[in-house]
């Protein structure tokens, strides 16, 4: 049972574009909603973060959108450079309780071609 | 100020045997999780240590088991290995306070079993 489902599973996006990467979960208990950015032969790093009281997050190019209705997040990154080629994954964690776990998706490999 | 480390970097065992993966945590942090990254895959949680206790363990068999000492840092074991015990582990250490959700990984060591 995946309970957190993440699309694409690659993207090309030429320099200076969107790239668009989705994400749908299952369990409406999820209360926390991070993407992480992952280099190769490095650990993934927390990139921005978003809770389901706010449907929009900024930061920099980076731009989380949330819809609770849908069960969806996607992340946006306006004016995409080959710097930000990597690979991204969405995850989700329960608050409360003995809940401590993230929930990953299994990742979308973005290419930002100059 | 160091972030999260482990050691060794790269392993290479054969099937059958024990290997111990070690995490030193994040300056600040108290608290270590360990993940499974099989290749092409979002980690997956396999379980997380507080005040040198096992406080929440994902879907993985007994034959992972962990321990954390007094300074915070954390070791994983894995007995009697199997080929597909083969992934990246990684390490995430965070402070159980305020913004306790936010994980800092580390690079991860990456597991060869043959």
């Amino acid at each position: 049972q995946q309970q957190v489902k993440q699309s694409p599973q690659s993207l090309i996006v030429q320099k200076g574009g969107i790239s668009i990467i989705n994400c749908a979960y299952e369990n409406t208990a999820f209360d926390y909603f991070p993407w992480y950015q992952q280099f190769p032969g490095k650990g993934p790093a927390l990139l921005i973060a978003i809770r389901p009281d706010v449907s929009e997050k900024k930061e920099g190019r980076f731009t989380i959108s949330f819809n609770k209705s849908a069960k969806q997040f996607s992340l946006h990154i306006m004016d995409s450079q080959p710097g930000d080629s990597a690979t991204y994954f969405c995850a989700a964690k329960r608050s409360g309780g003995s809940n401590y776990k993230l929930t990953f998706g299994k990742g979308t490999l973005l290419t930002v071609n100059p | 100020d160091a972030g999260v480390t482990q050691s060794p970097t790269h392993l290479i065992k054969t099937r059958g045997q024990q290997v111990t993966l070690r995490c030193s945590p994040k300056s600040g942090h108290d608290t270590v999780s360990w993940y499974q990254q099989a290749l092409g895959q979002g980690p997956q949680f396999i379980f997380q240590y507080y005040e040198e206790e096992e406080r929440q363990r994902g879907n993985f068999p007994d034959r992972f088991s962990g321990h954390q000492f007094p300074n915070y840092s954390s070791e994983l074991n894995v007995n009697a290995l199997l080929l597909g015990d083969s992934a990246l582990y990684l390490c995430a250490s965070s402070f159980d306070g305020l913004a306790k959700n936010i994980q800092y990984f580390g690079a991860g060591t990456r597991l060869s079993v043959l």
